[in-house]
């Protein structure tokens, strides 16, 4: 299946630091969806992006699609301790199946 | 908004047995649905797309025979683990899209599976 590598695999932030979790993949991606999943919870959809270059905000969540559409990052500003859980992006595979990045687990330290 | 439902949250089961885990789209009707498994601290892996009213398609590696999927209808898909062994204990998760669009997936809250 699609390979979707996704970095760090940890971040520890103390509350109003900033934070930013890498997505790469080898091949173009047509889009790419980010996920968050809090602690013991399912996976939530949080954004698609599709263009290359794409960015689109959130409140305090920027979300870029790279040009090349390989690479794509989710920016928190502020972070608050509510932003605590693991965030996933998710690239396309054939069939509307999405294959999900290993992960990156955030802890906000209040 | 799209509400996705699992049962059961979670079940133990001897070895050998076999247990079977419903997911269901509550207010929309779901061509396609997926399964995924989750291990501790890990990420989602897709196990097999699920497509009403026609075969499932099953990731390289997953066992067909032991995780039988079936998805009799626009709301319902079932995976069956079969011959359940304490290896298989893991959380299994479903996701549904409305209309089977490339879209965003709503995923059910899960089913966490321990065999003794």
């Amino acid at each position: 299946g699609q390979q979707v590598m996704q970095i760090p695999q940890y971040q520890h932030v103390q509350e109003g630091e900033d934070f930013t979790t890498y997505c790469n993949s080898s091949t173009t991606l047509s889009n790419i969806q980010w996920y968050k999943q809090r602690p013991g919870g399912h996976p939530v959809f949080l954004i698609q992006l599709v263009k290359s270059g794409e960015v689109k905000k959130q409140k305090r969540l920027t979300f870029q699609f790279g040009e090349a559409k390989k690479n794509s990052s989710l920016h928190i500003t502020a972070t608050q301790t509510t932003d605590v859980g693991t965030y996933f992006c998710a690239g396309p595979g054939n069939f509307n199946k999405f294959y999900f990045g290993s992960g990156t687990k955030l802890n906000v330290k209040p | 908004g799209a509400v996705v439902s699992q049962h059961p949250s979670w079940v133990i089961c001897k070895s050998g047995t076999s247990v079977k885990i419903e997911c269901r789209s509550l207010d929309f009707q779901a061509t396609t649905m997926f399964w995924y498994r989750q291990f501790p601290k890990q990420s989602l892996m897709l196990m097999a797309t699920s497509n009403e009213g026609s075969k499932a398609t099953y990731e390289q590696g997953v066992e067909k025979d032991k995780f039988l999927i079936n998805h009799a209808s626009l709301t319902l898909s079932t995976l069956t683990v079969t011959s359940a062994h304490p290896e298989d204990s893991s959380f299994y998760i479903c996701s549904a899209q409305d209309g089977g669009r490339r879209e965003e997936q709503y995923f059910g809250p899960g089913t966490r599976l321990t065999v003794t």
